[in-house]
């Protein structure tokens, strides 16, 4: 079965750009979670999804949302960079939202300048 | 509050045994998770133990954890160079959907 899918692998942009970032979550789960690593530290929570509404939101400005779809799949989007957004970006999946353990996949690197 | 807090570093021999600790806060969480996470990779679940359990063993990895004092374990047997590695461990409070990560541990193993 494949896993947590993340596209694209790595992404370069410039302050002040907008980016997307998507995520396949594993088949048959229905939650997608957002976190952002930074480097040297732990992934920090940013969103979570269930049934293509909102669960839970981390301590982010509102340059960052998210959607679900209809599939389950997830996008992330950021506005207006900073060169502090520059982090590893990690979409988990779980069954359902606020109980079941967390797969993560295998993230996507912004590189902000 | 919300705070989990690991040691940042250690360093075994191939074939010792490691032991990583890992201090939570939020007593209403209902499972603790162990993840691992190798170099320009994401995060791999190693083992996850419920609240009301005091230990949990899966093949080399052994999870003790002690309620009262807050404090969650990792010990790895037998550690290999393929262990090196950061060891990050994290709580999930009842119905917030989030984890809650530490800051990691790094794991070195020589040979």
């Amino acid at each position: 079965d494949a896993g947590v899918t993340q596209s694209p692998t790595h992404l370069i942009k410039t302050r002040g750009q907008h980016v997307t970032l998507r995520c396949s979550p594993i088949s048959g789960h229905k939650s997608v979670s957002w976190y952002q690593q930074v480097l040297g530290q732990g992934p920090q929570f940013i969103f979570q999804y269930y049934e293509k509404e909102e669960r839970g939101r981390g301590n982010f400005p509102d340059r960052f949302s998210a959607r679900q779809f209809p599939n389950y799949s997830s996008e992330l989007n950021v506005n207006a960079l900073l060169l502090g957004d520059s982090a590893l970006y990690l979409c988990a999946s779980s069954l359902v939202g606020s109980t079941d353990t967390q797969y993560f996949g295998p993230g996507t690197r912004l590189t902000v300048l | 509050g919300e705070d989990v807090e690991q040691s940042l570093f250690l360093s075994v021999r191939e074939g010792d045994s490691s032991v990583i600790n890992c201090t939570y806060t939020d007593s209403s969480s209902t499972y603790l998770y162990w993840y691992k996470q190798e170099p320009g990779a994401g995060l791999q679940l190693l083992t996850y133990i419920f609240s009301n359990m005091d230990m949990k063993q899966d093949q080399r990895l052994t999870v003790l954890l002690n309620k009262k004092d807050k404090h969650l374990s990792l010990r790895i047997a037998d550690t290999q160079t393929g262990d090196s590695a950061i060891y990050f461990c994290a709580e999930f409070p009842s119905n917030t959907g989030k984890l809650i990560f530490g800051q990691g541990t790094t794991l070195q193993v020589k040979p």
